[in-house]
């Protein structure tokens, strides 16, 4: 069972344009996290939010957490070659790192 | 080195035959995770540990998966009689505990193939 969707799985897109990843689950979650990923590498951690409504900014990156702690999205402002990857969501149920993740969304920015 | 480091980067083999992945994680770290991705999918909980032993051994697709870890460091997984549908990369990665929030570093996984 996949307790957490994103949408949409992939995304081709001209640098400059804005575009928003969207993770959706029906289960509440104490923290979700959100990574990127490069082809033949491990995930990287980009942020944790952890209270409803919570928005965490990283320069062009705008992440925001439901205020029920169901979902999240993830929003892009001119996208660059560089944020080209894979991206995924993550959730922490109860006190414990365990963590579920997403479906994935490949990100295209074509220069 | 710095980072948690995962041998071998590639495994092709036969299959039938038993394979085993080693993660090395950050000096440290009391927790390191088993997760397993497909192409351009996400990732799989397989298994976790706090020091040497591991609470949730939940995600572990069937008896052919076992891992251990040994001096609160390194661990091992073993997939024994391996089958197609195997094949996958197979991600590590250690944080300082288990508690809620501490993020995972991963590793650059083992691409395993099974012919």
């Amino acid at each position: 069972t996949q307790l957490l969707e994103q949408s949409p799985q992939f995304l081709s897109i001209q640098e400059g344009e804005n575009l928003t990843v969207y993770c959706n689950s029906s289960s509440v979650f104490s923290s979700l996290q959100w990574y990127r990923q490069e082809p033949g590498e491990g995930p990287v951690l980009l942020v944790t939010v952890v209270t409803g409504g919570e928005v965490k900014k990283l320069k062009r990156l705008t992440f925001q957490f439901g205020d029920a702690r169901k979902d999240s999205s993830l929003h892009i402002t001119a996208a660059q070659p560089g944020d080209t990857g894979l991206y995924l969501c993550a959730g922490a149920k109860g006190g414990t790192n365990k963590l579920i993740f997403g479906t994935g969304t490949l990100l295209a920015v074509q220069p | 080195g710095a980072g948690v480091s995962q041998s071998p980067s590639n495994k092709v083999t036969e299959k039938g035959k038993d394979v085993e992945l080693r993660c090395d994680p950050i000096s440290g770290h009391t927790a390191l995770y088993w997760y397993r991705q497909s192409l351009g999918q996400g990732l799989e909980f397989l298994i976790y540990f706090q020091g040497n032993s591991a609470p949730d051994k939940s995600g572990l697709p069937s008896d052919r998966f076992s891992a251990e870890r040994t001096g609160g460091s390194v661990s091992t997984l073993t997939i024994q009689r391996t089958q197609q549908e195997d094949s996958a990369v197979y991600l590590c990665a250690s944080s300082l505990g288990q508690v809620g929030n501490q993020p995972q570093h991963f590793g650059d996984g083992t691409r395993l193939s099974i012919l």
